[in-house]
């Protein structure tokens, strides 16, 4: 089964641009990348997600790689509110093969 | 917005109590799942529901009953309540599992059994 590989932790000086990086070299042709964010004491959330193509939305950008063996999730302007876990994970149409992983934490300096 | 209420935010109960962990979601979802949080261990799926009064088994299903009689209602059911079940428990929903659709998660439950 596919899964991912992220740094534990990360550190970003705030109105700075992070960039998280994740692996996933045994990605199938099917499985779609997803990132997932957690604010303490709160159940993920949604972040992002993309299949072949770079992605934007209001809160970040995915870039991936042209062999999609990894990807990069990057928030453009690091924001206190921003210090989380982030998840990068892999789903299949098998559905149950939904794997978090350990995520990488966030530290956001002022 | 997509919504999973999670009817309890903190419990505690005894060891040997059997607990219900009540869910609800109001977008319709067909997927609906429980998963505990644990440090270090990530998140690991428990139980899982792709329809009313149906389920399948995570990867730690042992100790673990769930109920779906609604399809915006998912339960976990701890039979008999043990220590080593005090964790947080989350609570998602999805549509129909396709890999694109993405997962709506509830703010958890943390349960301590002492």
């Amino acid at each position: 089964d596919a899964k991912t590989t992220q740094p534990n932790s990360m550190e970003s000086n705030e109105e700075e641009p992070v960039h998280l990086p994740c692996n996933h070299s045994t990605i199938s042709g099917t499985d779609y990348i997803h990132w997932y964010r957690q604010l303490p004491s709160q159940g993920p959330e949604y972040v992002i997600h993309g299949l072949t193509s770079n992605v934007n939305n209001r809160m970040a950008s995915l870039a991936i790689a042209e062999d999609r063996k990894s990807s990069t999730l990057i928030l453009h302007r690091a924001t206190l509110r921003d210090a989380a876990v982030y998840y990068c994970i892999l789903r299949d149409e098998g559905f149950n093969k939904f794997y978090f992983g350990s995520g990488t934490k966030l530290n956001v300096k002022p | 917005d997509v919504k999973v209420t999670q009817s309890s935010r903190y419990l505690v109960k005894r060891t040997g109590e059997k607990v219900f962990l009540e869910c609800v979601q109001d977008m319709d979802h067909e997927n609906m799942f429980w998963y505990r949080q644990d440090p270090g261990l990530g998140l690991r799926l428990i139980y899982f529901s792709y329809d009313v009064k149906m389920k399948e088994k995570g990867d730690i299903p042992e100790g673990y009953s769930v109920s779906r009689e609604k399809k915006e209602r998912f339960s976990l059911i701890l039979e008999s309540a043990s220590t080593n079940q005090t964790s947080m428990y989350l609570c998602a929903s999805s549509l129909w599992a396709r890999s694109g659709n993405t997962i709506y998660f509830g703010e958890g439950s943390w349960l301590t059994v002492v």
